[in-house]
C-alpha cells in the first residue's frame, strides 16, 4: 500500500524556525515534493528531493532520507504569511502518479 | 503567459447527474493530472494524461473518466453524481511526467452535489 504521514497541525512564532516532518511508505519512489497551500487557494510547488540530503532554497529547506522513508521541510525566519497547509507528496517509480499526504496546517503567531 | 485555467470555477449539481470539468494547461505543458480535494485533506490522485494517453489512474470508480485533446487540454467527466463527490477538483499541469519542477495547479472547480 501507499501511505504518507504528516502531523495534522503545528504552531510556531513569527521569526522562529519550524520543521515539518513527513514519513512515507510507497510501492515505488521517484521523488518527493513539498507544496504550500493557503486556505481557499491551489497548492504551489516549494521543493523537490530525489537524492538523499538537504536542498536549500531561500528560507525553505527540504531534506530526504530514502532508506528511512523520511523527509522534512524546514522554514526559517517565519513570517505571518507562512501560515498555510504544507503538503508532502511522493511520485511513484513510473512518474505517472504523485500521491499527497493530508497536509500539515501551520499557524504562525505574533 | 497564462497559468493553468479551469472551468467552471463553481458548480452545483443534483445527485445522479453528470458533470464535465475542463482544464487548459500552461502552454507547452504536455502532462495533465486531475486531483480531488476534500476540505481538510490532501489532494487525491484521479488521473494523469501525457501526450493524450492515460498514464496513471487512482482508486476512483469507473464513474470517473477523462481525456486529453490534441492541444493538451483535458476534461474530467463524472457520471451518476453522489453527495460524496462534492469536493474541489484540481487540475495540475507539468512539462513532462518526470519533471523536477513539480506541478502547477489551476485554481480548481468547486463541485457541490445536492
Amino acid at each position: 500500500g501507499q501511505n504518507i504521514d504528516q502531523p495534522t497541525e503545528m504552531t510556531a512564532t513569527e521569526g522562529a524556525i519550524v520543521q515539518i516532518n513527513c514519513t512515507y511508505q510507497t510501492s515505488g519512489f521517484n521523488g518527493l515534493f513539498w507544496y504550500q497551500q493557503h486556505a481557499g487557494e491551489a497548492p504551489t510547488f516549494l521543493s523537490y528531493n530525489v537524492l538523499d540530503g538537504l536542498e536549500e532554497k531561500g528560507r525553505f529547506s527540504s531534506f530526504l532520507s530514502r532508506s528511512k522513508g523520511y523527509s522534512y521541510l524546514l522554514l526559517k525566519e517565519l513570517q505571518m504569511k507562512d501560515s498555510a497547509s504544507y503538503l508532502c507528496a511522493v511520485r511513484d517509480t513510473g512518474g505517472f502518479k504523485t500521491i499527497f499526504g493530508a497536509g500539515t496546517r501551520l499557524f504562525v503567531k505574533a | 503567459d497564462a497559468g493553468v485555467t479551469q472551468s467552471p470555477t463553481h458548480l452545483i449539481k443534483t445527485r445522479g447527474q453528470h458533470v464535465t470539468l475542463r482544464c487548459s494547461p500552461i502552454s507547452g505543458h504536455k502532462s495533465v493530472s486531475w486531483y480531488q480535494q476534500v476540505l481538510g485533506q490532501g489532494p487525491q490522485f484521479i488521473f494523469q494524461y501525457y501526450e493524450k494517453e492515460e498514464r496513471g489512474r487512482g482508486n476512483f470508480p469507473d464513474r470517473f473518466s477523462a481525456r486529453q485533446f490534441p492541444n493538451y487540454s483535458s476534461e474530467l467527466n463524472v457520471n451518476a453524481l453522489l453527495l460524496g463527490d462534492s469536493a474541489l477538483y484540481l487540475c495540475a499541469s507539468s512539462l513532462e511526467t518526470g519533471t523536477s519542477r513539480g506541478y502547477t495547479f489551476g485554481s480548481g472547480t468547486r463541485l457541490t452535489v445536492v
